[in-house]
């Protein structure tokens, strides 16, 4: 069975405190690994996808990763700001445009 | 500006009632999608367009229906036959099956 497993499910840093998100796939045949952010009542917000093992994508403050059999999204120095909800979503390559979400990592970050 | 809406933002259903969300998109996407949110889960697929005048049932599409006869634009119909419809919906475009997925900011659906 095709699943997405997020963990911690939440997270409480203090800002400037560097962390790591965990997002582990059973995906069969996994072609993309996809990062979103979601504020509350709001639509998630494209943040990263990753190919291939090895691979690894930079925004601002986020750093995202990708193994055999999983992802991290790495938060360098946090603000207030990033605090939000970070969803992780695998696609199967034999099933295009289907992808499969975690339950997310609801991110705190307090001054 | 490009991208896609959802209306209305609130919208409540009474028992026996079909209710009609709207999906609009400007940005040429080819591919549309629907999904469900419920507290504390993942997003769940419920129907999918790769085309105009197509469309394929996801995971959860029991109780739901949906049309494509132009291609900016999905409506999701939640039927009577849905009997726990209260969630947060979410529609998403992408310029083709396999792209990445953009997502409008939601309709919550509540049960009166």
């Amino acid at each position: 069975e095709d699943q997405v497993t997020q963990s911690p499910e939440a997270l409480r840093l203090q800002e400037g405190e560097s962390s790591s998100l965990n997002c582990s796939y059973t995906v069969s045949g996994l072609r993309g690994l996809f990062w979103y952010r979601q504020d509350p009542g709001k639509g998630p917000e494209f943040l990263f996808t990753l190919y291939s093992a090895g691979e690894e994508k930079e925004k601002e403050r986020l750093k995202a990763t990708l193994t055999k059999k999983e992802s991290f999204l790495h938060i360098t120095a946090p603000k207030p700001e990033d605090s939000a909800t970070y969803l992780c979503a695998g696609e199967r390559g034999s099933t295009l445009g289907r992808l499969y979400f975690g339950r997310g990592t609801q991110l705190t970050v307090w001054p | 500006d490009g991208g896609i809406t959802q209306s209305p933002k609130y919208l409540f259903r009474k028992e026996g009632q079909n209710v009609t969300l709207s999906c609009e998109q400007n940005l040429n996407h080819d591919a549309m999608y629907w999904y469900r949110q419920d507290p504390g889960q993942g997003l769940r697929l419920i129907y999918y367009s790769q085309i105009v005048n197509d469309f394929q049932k996801g995971d959860i599409a029991e109780g739901y229906s949906v049309s494509r006869e132009k291609k900016e634009s999905f409506p999701l119909t939640v039927t009577s036959a849905q009997k726990n419809p209260t969630a947060f919906y979410l529609c998403a475009s992408s310029g083709w099956r396999g792209e990445t997925q953009y997502f409008g900011p939601g309709t919550r659906l509540l049960v009166l």
